[in-house]
Parts: C-alpha cells; structure tokens; sequence
C-alpha cells in the first residue's frame, strides 16, 4: 500500500514554544492531507483538512492561528503548533489519499508540552 | 454528535475463535465504510474496507458485513490470534476523492492464547 511518513515521532518541548510536525506522502501525490488528533482512549479527533495551494479548512472548535497548516507541494503537508500549552499535548496523526477510497496514515506524533 | 458508533469499549476472544466487531452509523450519507487497526503510539494501518453497494467483502481472516438498512456494519476476524490484540476503528466516509473520514471511538480487542 501506498506509504505516509510523518516526523518526528515524539516531541517534547517547553511551553509557549512552537512545534512542526511534517507529512509527507512517499509514493503517490496527495492533493488533500488531513490532520487528526487522538486523546486518551477516544477516538481520532479531525482537525482540518489541508489542500495542497489553498487553505486549509478547519473543524469546528479547532483554531487555525494556533494550529497553522501549510499544504506547499503534493508530497508535504505541515502542522505547527504554536505557543503550545500542556493541554496541546496528544498525538497528532496525519492521513492522505491517493484515490477515493483507502486513507493511508503516518506514524504518528507524540508531543508532550511541558 | 457522533455519527459513527462503537458501542462496546472491549472484546476479549480465545485463540482460534471468532471475533465480531460491530460498528453503527447514523449518516444516511456515508457510502464508503473502512476499518482501521491500531498499536499504542502508531498510526491506524488499514485492514478492509467496503463500498454501500456490496454487503459483504472479505479479505484472508477478515470480513466485513454491511447492512445498509440497519446502519450497521461487522467485523468478524477467524480465526482470532493473539497477534490480533489492537484497537479496531471503524470509518466512514461520503462521496468523493478527498472525502474525510469519521472515525468511531474504537474497540479494543484481546485475543487470548
């Protein structure tokens, strides 16, 4: 299947510093990426989606100035958390398809903000 | 509200027995329904899926039922194995190349040796 890598895999950082977390889809062309967030035992929370050249769109009660995503080629979508807090720590998962059915997933990022 | 439910938290199933994981919806839209498999600390990787137009795909040990009127669809893995032991998100999408997908909270299941 078709393969998404995501970086880095854990992160811990200061609060009020800023993170980026990097997805890239390796073998095909994914003109939309989604970013997810998971908690603790509930399931994977949609954030926004991204599209490569545009804005991103933006799930109700997510804010985009402090969850800025950038889209800037087909392979490489981008989520920075910025001025992040304790309660921003989660693990991040980002997903892209290359067709309408199968979503592929990265690895995951687990950021702890302390 | 969630539009893609997975009632029970848990499943524990003995080795070589079947495992059932059920998953409902309430989106009269959805047409594209997956699911998901997933360790702590890693992202989902993709087990099966089908389209509202089929009742029933199968793949190896894995099959997943459809019941479109009901708004239920099923998981069953035979035989189990203990390698089985994740957490199983069922997913559900509409119509359309970038379509997002809705997740349900997720089964945990266990497979006992």
């Amino acid at each position: 299947g078709a393969v998404v890598s995501q970086h880095p895999s854990r992160v811990i950082c200061k609060s009020g510093t800023s993170v980026k977390i990097e997805c890239r889809s390796l073998d095909f062309q994914a003109t939309t990426m989604f970013w997810y967030r998971q908690f603790p035992k509930k399931s994977l929370m949609l954030m926004a989606t991204s599209n490569e050249g545009s804005k991103a769109t933006y799930e109700q009660g997510v804010e985009k100035d402090k969850f800025l995503i950038n889209h800037a080629s087909l392979t490489l979508s981008t989520l920075t958390v910025t001025s992040a807090h304790p309660e921003d720590s989660s693990f991040y998962i980002c997903s892209a398809r290359d067709r309408e059915t199968e979503a592929f997933f990265g690895q995951g990022t687990r950021l702890t903000v302390v | 509200d969630q539009q893609v439910k997975q009632n029970s938290p848990s499943l524990s199933v003995q080795e070589g027995r079947i495992s059932i994981l059920n998953c409902d919806y309430t989106n009269s839209m959805f047409d594209y329904f997956l699911w998901y498999k997933k360790y702590p600390a890693e992202g989902p990787t993709f087990l099966i899926s089908i389209s509202s137009i089929k009742d029933k795909n199968e793949d190896g040990r894995f099959t997943v039922f459809l019941n479109k009127s009901a708004k239920h669809l099923s998981l069953h893995i035979v035989p189990s194995q203990p390698g089985d032991s994740a957490v199983y998100f069922c997913a559900a999408s509409a119509t359309g190349a970038n379509s997002k997908l809705t997740f349900g909270k997720g089964i945990t299941l266990s497979v006992r040796p």
